[in-house]
């Protein structure tokens, strides 16, 4: 079955300090892995997805297929940054993507 | 700009009241989604649809159903709302893969 993973509900850090939120995920194909945001009052969004291999706001995440693994990562975090975020899988079943997410961890970034 | 549009920000229902919540997007995406987002559980899927009135049940689809009968539109329905089913609903849709979601509706049944 396909599952997403994400072990802490909580990671709280100092300004400047580097980041890290774990996700792990079970699927048997080859799958599409994301990372989506939610700033406080604001919806649920798209913050990078795995095949873009980009940087975002200083976020950069790579997919470790041995350790079925998408840790998200920032070398500096900024007050910013702290939010909801939510690593989020999808898997093409018959011609249509399932998408189904983590429970997510909240990111505090302390001054 | 993809929209999402949730028809309500807050609904407050009582215990075996039907109760539908309604979502629009102008972007004329094939696959529509609808979560539930309950804080330690993060966003489990109820329902999702990938054509018009084609339906498929998400991980934990009982107590609700669906609708779509527009491409632009996916309703999701409570048939007899129970305190249990208090919780933020989102909906998505999705392009290639990206989900767009709406600003959710806070439901709270009492």
């Amino acid at each position: 079955a396909q599952r997403v993973t994400q072990p802490e509900k909580l990671l709280s850090v100092f300004k400047g300090a580097p980041v890290e939120l774990k996700c792990n995920y079970s699927y048997s194909g080859s799958p599409e892995l994301f990372w989506y945001v939610q700033y406080s009052r604001q919806r649920l969004q798209l913050l990078l997805r795995h095949i873009s291999r980009e940087s975002i706001k200083g976020f950069t995440a790579d997919l470790n297929k041995g350790e079925t693994s998408f840790h998200l990562k920032k070398p500096f975090a900024q007050e910013e940054d702290s939010a909801m975020y939510y690593c989020a899988l999808s898997s093409p079943s018959g011609g249509y993507n399932k998408l189904i997410f983590g429970a997510g961890t909240r990111l505090a970034v302390h001054p | 700009d993809v929209k999402v549009t949730q028809s309500s920000r807050y609904l407050v229902k009582r215990t075996g009241e039907k109760v539908f919540l309604e979502c629009v997007q102008d972007m004329d995406h094939e696959n529509m989604f609808w979560y539930r987002q309950d804080p330690g559980l993060g966003l489990r899927l109820i329902y999702f649809s990938y054509d018009v009135k084609m339906k498929e049940k998400g991980d934990i689809p009982e107590g609700y159903s669906v609708s779509r009968e527009k491409k632009e539109r996916f309703s999701l329905i409570l048939e007899s709302a129970s305190t249990n089913q208090t919780s933020m609903y989102l909906c998505a849709s999705t392009r290639q893969a990206e989900a767009f979601f709406g600003q959710g509706t806070r439901l709270t049944v009492v």
